[in-house]
């Protein structure tokens, strides 16, 4: 069995600050991770994806996350954030065939 | 690539009635579709998975009679939704996989169902 524990259902960072979601898995085989965001009333929009390759993962808009294998961490960083960032975001982990998402953290970014 | 559209983006319907939900793969040929509910400020569950050709394997406590899943071909999957009841409303996502057991999922835009 798989899941994701996403810490912080709610995360409020001023504009140009670093922004950090956590992300935590449970996996019995060699995870594939990924993020994904969710701006009101859309579909997921994948950020980035980690697949065994480089730990270090660099996505789209800035983002990037750490596969951290010691401690089943994937978290989600953005060294400078921007008002366009607020939304919701998902961690999730793959079994090669079913994607279990954790709970979601919104994003806020204060002006 | 791997664009996935659904239609209707939103609808309203009356309780007691059916509404049907098209999911297509613009770009490629999609092996396999899931279909997703999300609650409000919710995360996203997974309803069913359907392979073309085949009936879809539908997740624990997910009423099969109720959301009728149909995967005619590589290109198109639909979920029916019958006999409506208020507690159906719900934002609806499908997603796409190109190969089977492929890990990466495309996801379409989403459908806003609310049964007054």
């Amino acid at each position: 069995a798989q899941s994701v524990t996403q810490l912080g259902s709610h995360v409020s960072v001023s504009e140009g600050a670093l922004v950090l979601l956590r992300c935590n898995y449970s996996s019995s085989v060699p995870p594939y991770l990924f993020w994904y965001v969710q701006y009101p009333n859309q579909g997921l929009q994948l950020l980035l994806k980690y697949t065994s390759a480089a730990t270090l993962v660099k996505g789209i808009n800035g983002f990037e996350a750490e596969f951290k294998k010691s401690e089943t961490s994937f978290h989600l960083t953005k060294p400078s954030a921007h008002m366009s960032d607020a939304a919701e975001y998902f961690c999730a982990v793959s079994d090669q065939e079913k994607l279990t998402f954790g709970t979601g953290t919104r994003l806020t970014i204060i002006p | 690539g791997a664009v996935v559209s659904q239609h209707p983006s939103w609808v309203i319907c009356k309780s007691g009635t059916s509404v049907k939900i098209e999911c297509r793969s613009l770009d490629f040929q999609a092996t396999t579709m899931f279909w997703y509910r999300q609650f409000p400020k919710q995360s996203l569950m997974l309803m069913a998975t359907s392979n073309e050709g085949s009936k879809a394997t539908y997740e624990q406590g997910v009423e099969k009679d109720k959301f009728l899943i149909n995967h005619a071909s590589l290109t198109l999957s639909t979920l029916t939704v019958t006999s409506a009841h208020p507690e159906d409303s719900s934002f609806y996502i499908c997603s796409a996989s190109r190969t089977s057991g492929s890990y990466e999922q495309y996801f379409g835009p989403g459908t806003r169902l609310t049964v007054t």
